[in-house]
């Protein structure tokens, strides 16, 4: 089967660096994509990795590496706002579908 | 504001009801989606619709029947619903209408319980 694994919750202090991991089971996939849901929120596009390697969008990056089959999402200088869900998606090629992580709950204490 | 709206944003129904969701995106996009999301677990998708026409149809209920007018509205109507479907359900679009998904673009949900 097809599946991606996150932890459900991570801690983190004010203005320092934290690394969300995402391990998956698949035969094949075209991408892992990264999402930002606050509490009552949308869930808000971060990143895609088609490629093995490190993309980096200001504070956050995001890394794929498919011989590991594992990717990440690192968020440095973390700010209170940051404090959110974070959930991985891997577009496999089939129609229209992602599989979606369960998420991980980002707490950042001050 | 994601360019993605959705009405109501909390609705409360007994089983017996028959609702509506309405979705709207003002993104220009070509496919729309319904996912329902439910605590701790994957987002799980139910509709997708491309250029106006059903492609996915999950496994879902018939209690729960979309309806895609335009490429820019989606709805779900609800009716004779059980209480496991109270969850938050999302809407979302993206722009490619050959199936690709490299992003989309959620709405802010509707949260609904049945009692």
């Amino acid at each position: 089967g097809q599946s991606l694994e996150q932890p459900s919750e991570v801690t983190a202090v004010e203005g320092a660096i934290v690394q969300i991991n995402c391990t998956y089971q698949t035969s094949g996939f075209y991408g892992l994509s990264w999402y930002q849901q606050h509490d009552g929120g949308a869930p808000t596009f971060l990143s895609y990795n088609a490629l093995d390697g490190l993309e980096e969008t200001g504070r956050f990056s995001s890394f794929l590496s498919r011989s590991d089959s594992y990717g990440y999402l690192l968020l440095q200088e973390l700010q209170m706002k940051d404090s959110a869900s974070y959930f991985c998606a891997l577009f496999t090629g089939s129609n229209y579908q992602l599989i979606w992580g369960a998420g991980t709950k980002l707490i950042i204490k001050p | 504001e994601t360019g993605v709206t959705q009405t109501p944003r909390h609705l409360v129904m007994g089983m017996t009801n028959k609702k509506s969701l309405k979705c709207e995106q003002h993104l220009g996009h070509n496919a729309m989606y319904w996912y329902k999301q439910s605590a701790k677990k994957p987002l799980e998708l139910m509709f997708v619709y491309s250029l106006e026409e059903r492609v996915e149809n999950n496994s879902v209920p018939s209690r729960f029947s979309p309806e895609c007018p335009n490429s820019s509205h989606l709805f779900l109507h609800l009716h004779t619903l059980q209480p496991e479907d109270s969850a938050l359900y999302l809407c979302a679009s993206s722009p490619d209408a050959s199936g690709r998904i490299e992003t989309q673009y959620f709405g802010p949900g509707t949260r609904l319980l049945v009692l």
